[in-house]
């Protein structure tokens, strides 16, 4: 079984600039989540999809971040447009249950 | 205001010996823990959970203790080998609503051969 697959594996823009990360779960997960972790610190949700509805989003910084899952299966989370601070790795996650698997993480470089 | 702290960032262990790690947290609604073990450059790998109804899961080698009442949790690593050393998070959840996790800032291992 595919695990959690994640695109690009890393992203350099400049500030300003508009970025789209993509996440692909293990097949016949309902659960998908989208997390960060910033300059080596703890590793923050930012939101969670059942499906293709938005079940969590009070994680997401501001409204310069939009995630979507269409159809219920692949999600993108787009960052539009970028600053210096939105520099991290981008984690996404994927659960049937309780128990979430994660990817491995687009590392996003804002300049 | 963080909900799950690892106070330890680093710890080294000798090959062979128990790596024992530590996390506590501050929200008594958590009733799911779990522990992820992750590589540079990798994303987060699942290790070993524990649900609040239980005070002790085992797993081969990695074995995790709740302590409700000291709101503490440890993941034990016996023996430990080189293969171990990787960053360990703790992570917790409130089994309502979303399921998302809140993560400690995790502890690095180092085994020594």
């Amino acid at each position: 079984e595919a695990g959690v697959t994640q695109f690009p594996s890393h992203s350099v823009i400049e500030k300003g600039q508009t970025v789209t990360l993509r996440c692909d779960p293990i097949s016949g997960h309902d659960n998908l989540y989208w997390y960060r972790r910033v300059m080596g610190k703890e590793i923050k949700f930012l939101l969670h999809f059942v499906k293709e509805s938005k079940q969590d989003e009070s994680g997401m910084p501001n409204n310069r971040f939009l995630a979507e899952r269409t159809g219920g299966t692949y999600s993108t989370l787009k960052v539009q447009p970028a600053e210096l601070e939105d520099s991290g790795v981008y984690f996404c996650a994927s659960s049937r249950h309780e128990t979430q698997y994660f990817g491995p993480g687009t590392r996003l470089l804002v300049l | 205001d963080q909900q799950v702290k690892q106070n330890s960032p680093s710890l080294s262990v000798q090959e062979g010996r128990i790596s024992i790690l530590n996390c506590d947290y501050t929200n008594s609604m958590f009733d799911y823990f779990l522990w992820y073990k992750k590589y540079p450059a990798e994303g987060p790998t699942f290790l070993i959970s524990i649900s609040s109804i239980k005070d002790k899961n085992e797993d081969g080698r990695f074995t995790v203790f709740l302590n409700k009442s000291a709101k503490h949790l440890s993941l034990h690593i016996v023996p430990s080998q080189p293969g171990d050393s990787a960053v360990y998070f703790c992570a917790a959840s409130a089994r309502t609503g979303t399921y998302k996790y809140i993560f400690g800032t995790g502890t690095r291992l180092k085994v020594l051969a």
